[in-house]
């Protein structure tokens, strides 16, 4: 099934305690963005990747930092978290010809507290 | 830079109603725009998209948009509301080559179906 995985679903974590929420697509997309989505807000990009070793800041990049060593995957990280960071977050991938119809993942809910 | 507006942020209709969702957007380069729906504790779908050719768009469970440059909008229809349709649904817009990856989000309409 074509899809896109994120990992965990849930975390909660203790500020200033790096993670790592794991994303691997299965539909060899170039195109891999992070979004975050906050009430009122809808969702803001955070980083995005148009190929393997090609990465670029989103709207809201500070505090994150992403890689992409491998055309699937497409890990977030955050060196030190901050309650400011409590958020839904979603991978998605996509074709690059396919001008922004991303698919997207399940969402991680992140809370720091 | 692009840029998307929708109009109201809740929308509730009747069972069987129409269904209008408004969205304007910004930009100085012809766009690309799509709808999303995001049902409680998924992820965001996409319903439908424009690129280029045909201005009506026809999605997915019988919604529609129409792209009026002239409006700079891109408003979403279905002609009679079911109770599957409650959701919130999301405008985006990219723009240029290369833009897919930079996708901007509108702020999202929480539409309430009633019975």
């Amino acid at each position: 099934e074509a899809q896109v995985t994120q990992n965990p679903r849930y975390l909660i974590t203790v500020t200033g305690k790096k993670l790592t929420v794991t994303c691997s697509q299965n539909m060899n997309h170039e195109y891999m963005s992070w979004y975050r989505q906050d009430p009122g807000l809808g969702l803001r990009q955070i980083y995005y990747s148009m190929n393997v070793e090609v990465t670029d800041k989103g709207d809201v990049p500070e505090g994150y930092k992403v890689s992409r060593k491998e055309k699937r995957n497409f890990p977030l990280i955050l060196e030190s978290p901050s309650p400011n960071q409590t958020s839904l977050y979603f991978c998605a991938s996509s074709f690059a010809a396919s001008g922004g119809g991303y698919t997207f993942g399940s969402g991680t809910r992140l809370t720091v507290v | 830079a692009q840029s998307v507006t929708q109009l109201g942020s809740h929308v509730s209709v009747s069972e069987g109603a129409l269904v209008l969702l408004r969205c304007n957007y910004s930009s100085s380069v012809p766009p690309y725009l799509f709808w999303y729906v995001q049902y409680p504790n998924q992820g965001l779908q996409l319903l439908l998209k424009y690129t280029t050719g045909a201005t009506l768009v026809k999605g997915i469970n019988g919604f529609e948009a129409e792209f009026k440059k002239s409006e700079t909008s891109f408003h979403l229809t279905k002609p009679s509301a079911h109770m599957s349709d409650a959701a919130e649904y999301f405008c985006a817009v990219s723009v240029g080559y290369g833009s897919g990856s930079r996708l901007t989000f509108g702020e999202g309409t929480q539409l309430t179906v009633n019975p």
